[in-house]
């Protein structure tokens, strides 16, 4: 089954800096693009990246997006208490020929 | 703002099925793709499938394949979203999305589907 990895929960306090990973394979994120998603509290989910790092317009360069092989990390500097919410990868996997998910990190400002 | 809304929540009876609405606004609706994904209790995203909605052109997940049916009303800036055989297993949030420079750029805010008898 074509899965992205990423950790269940990741916290931080007001100012530190979280780095969130998603692992997949060379079937999904070792040859195509990495997608980050935000999904607050009661909003819909909102495009953090595409293209591996790029961030559309309207996201803070708090927030930074890279991919090295297979894996692909989103990280958020000065956390803030808004920043609270599900944290989702998204790749384009070529054995499925569809688009596949993360399981999502639960973010916490402590 | 682009903004996608979708149609309220529904409740099913095993065996039934359901067609959910995604009407598009402030962006020209043929130009782009709308993506239909769902999120099951307790459960990552799971993509469904795609349609163009400028053609009508569609690809589907191969987990859903002959089991969903996605068409849009270019008049109505519409995207809609059939779904049969449904069981408990089906009981989840369902979204649409753009899909432009980049997949999932805008979301819709969702619509529950429960399956129970």
């Amino acid at each position: 089954q074509s899965l992205l990895t990423q950790p269940p929960s990741a916290s931080g306090t007001p100012g530190q800096r979280v780095t969130i990973s998603c692992s997949g394979s060379s079937s999904n994120i070792g040859s195509n693009s990495v997608y980050w998603y935000q999904h607050l509290p009661g909003t819909a989910p909102k495009l953090l990246f595409y293209r591996n790092g790029e961030r559309p317009s309207g996201v803070p360069d708090r927030f930074s997006g890279s991919k090295s092989g297979t894996s692909a990390s989103l990280d958020i500097s000065g956390l803030q208490s808004e920043d609270e919410g599900d944290y989702y990868c998204a790749t384009w996997d070529d054995s499925v020929s569809g688009w596949v998910f993360g399981g999502g990190t639960k973010l916490t400002v402590l | 703002q682009v903004q996608f809304v979708q149609s309220g929540a529904e409740v099913k009876k095993p065996g039934a099925s359901v067609k959910l609405s995604c009407k598009a606004s402030e962006y020209t609706f043929s130009r782009f793709g709308v993506l239909w994904v769902r999120q099951a209790p307790g459960q990552r995203f799971e993509w469904m499938g795609w349609i163009n909605a400028g053609n009508g052109n569609t690809r589907y997940s191969q987990n859903f394949q002959g089991r969903v049916t996605i068409t849009r009303d270019t008049s109505a800036n519409t995207v809609y979203m059939e779904l049969r055989g449904l069981t408990s297993e089906d009981t989840a949030v369902y979204y649409c999305a753009r899909d432009s420079d980049s997949p999932f750029d805008y979301w819709g805010q969702g619509t529950l589907v429960t399956v129970s008898s």
